[in-house]
């Protein structure tokens, strides 16, 4: 079974700018959850989706968005970048959601300058 | 406060003896707990889970649990070179609608 895919895996934007980051989950998964992961706060929790609504948001500005589609996929969605946006983008599904095992992507690794 | 502590380390232990890697929370409504290992430029790949106090072991790796004092563990026997890498640990909250908390992880060198 195909594990979790990410699209781009590296990007480069300056600040000001939005980035769109995508997420295919694995075959059969209808959960996905997105993290941020910094050399300072580690690995921290963004949104959380399930059958295209976001169930559950961690402690970040409204900058950060994202959707879910009919066949799980997910988007993740940064507006007006900052220099400190510059993070490993983690993108993880599980079979039903949080609750479950969560399998993580390659992630998408994010520089602002 | 940080709910997932870990000791940032670097841990260094020589080839096949026992790694020893700690993890203390905070959140007492933690249920589950989990192991990921990441390689430098990888993304996280899951070790184990443990839910129940106690001792769960997969092959080489052991988790421990341990609620009274809200400390968990993984010990990894027999350690190899392949073994290096940074070791998350992560509790599901039940304060954050059972996201996973990270601690920050401890790097692990297995040294030849």
């Amino acid at each position: 079974k195909a594990g979790v895919t990410q699209t781009p895996r590296y990007l480069i934007k300056t600040r000001g700018q939005q980035v769109t980051l995508s997420c295919s989950p694995i075959s059969g998964h209808r959960s996905v959850s997105w993290y941020q992961q910094t050399p300072g706060q580690g690995l921290q929790f963004l949104f959380e989706y399930f059958s295209e609504t976001q169930r559950n948001k961690g402690n970040f500005p409204g900058r950060f968005s994202g959707r879910q589609f009919s066949n799980s996929r997910s988007e993740m969605n940064v507006s007006t970048l900052e220099l400190g946006d510059s993070a490993l983008y983690l993108c993880a599904s599980s079979l039903s959601g949080l609750e479950d095992t969560q399998y993580f992507g390659p992630g998408t690794r994010l520089t602002v300058l | 406060q940080k709910e997932v502590e870990q000791n940032s380390g670097p841990l260094s232990v020589p080839e096949g003896a026992i790694a020893s890697l700690n993890c203390t929370y905070s959140d007492r409504g933690s249920q589950s707990f989990f192991w990921y290992r990441q390689y430098s430029g990888k993304s996280p790949e899951l070790i184990m889970f443990i839910y129940s106090n106690g001792d769960k072991e997969d092959g080489r790796f052991t988790a421990q649990l341990n609620k009274a004092s809200q400390y968990v563990s993984l010990l990894i026997r027999d350690s190899q070179p392949s073994d290096s890498a940074t070791y998350l640990c992560a509790a599901r909250g039940s304060n954050s609608g059972y996201a996973l908390n990270f601690g920050k992880g401890t790097s692990l060198l297995v040294t030849p």
